[in-house]
């Protein structure tokens, strides 16, 4: 099963609003990342977020791990319709190079 | 620097035929990773390589998928045959060794008809 799963699925706001997405995992994690995907290209690397810390923000993003709960949330403020795009986290294991990525939100920001 | 940089763009083959996808990583970065992305099965990792070695190919689907990276600018992904079920997009992503994020291409889309 996936080691990341996003909720919700799909995400859909009015611009201005904020947008929460949710992220849960299952085992133990180095850190915990979030990128996004517009339609047709390729992700892009938004935000990490490390084991031992708790919350962490850049620019409109607001990111949260609670490592008890194996969760993380991501929080945009203000969306914008330049927004509308896929969300995944993808967590990077202890003891493994690799990430391993969420089925994503896709989140649609109508003007 | 333009990225990764990946070709071909866009697939289109039939059942049967060899496919060879290419990936240049960013100069200077050390590991490079394969991915699938479909509808169905999310973005899964396929295979890594880290200073040209493969260290984890326990995604390949089956022995008709085969990786290389002759060297720190160049690797291939060949489906030898491909089939239908094999249609999805294939990213290429690299990144350097000190560093956690990782760089992704733009895809290629691969249609098996």
């Amino acid at each position: 099963s996936q080691q990341g799963e996003e909720d919700p699925q799909a995400l859909s706001i009015q611009e201005g609003e904020n947008a929460t997405m949710n992220c849960s995992y299952k085992t133990s994690i180095n850190n915990l990342q979030w990128y996004r995907q517009n339609s047709g290209r390729g992700l892009v690397h938004l935000i990490l977020i490390r084991s031992n810390e708790r919350e962490k923000h850049s620019g409109r993003l607001r990111v949260t791990l609670d490592t008890s709960k194996k969760s993380s949330s991501l929080l945009i403020t203000a969306s914008r319709a330049a927004d509308t795009a896929s969300y995944f986290c993808a967590t990077h294991l202890k003891g493994a190079q690799k990430l391993v990525f969420g089925q994503g939100t896709r989140l649609t920001i109508n003007p | 620097d333009a990225g990764v940089i990946q070709s071909p763009r866009h697939e289109v083959t039939e059942m049967g035929q060899e496919v060879t996808l290419r990936c240049k990583p960013i100069s200077g970065h050390n590991s490079l990773f394969w991915y699938r992305q479909t509808m169905m099965r999310g973005l899964e990792l396929l295979i890594y390589f880290n200073n040209n070695v493969p260290i984890d190919d326990s995604g390949m689907p089956e022995d008709r998928f085969s990786a290389k990276m002759p060297n720190a600018s160049f690797s291939t992904l060949k489906i030898q045959p491909s089939e239908p079920r094999d249609s999805a997009v294939y990213f290429c992503a690299s990144r350097r060794d000190k560093d956690n994020e990782q760089f992704f291409g733009p895809g290629t889309r691969l249609t098996v008809l």
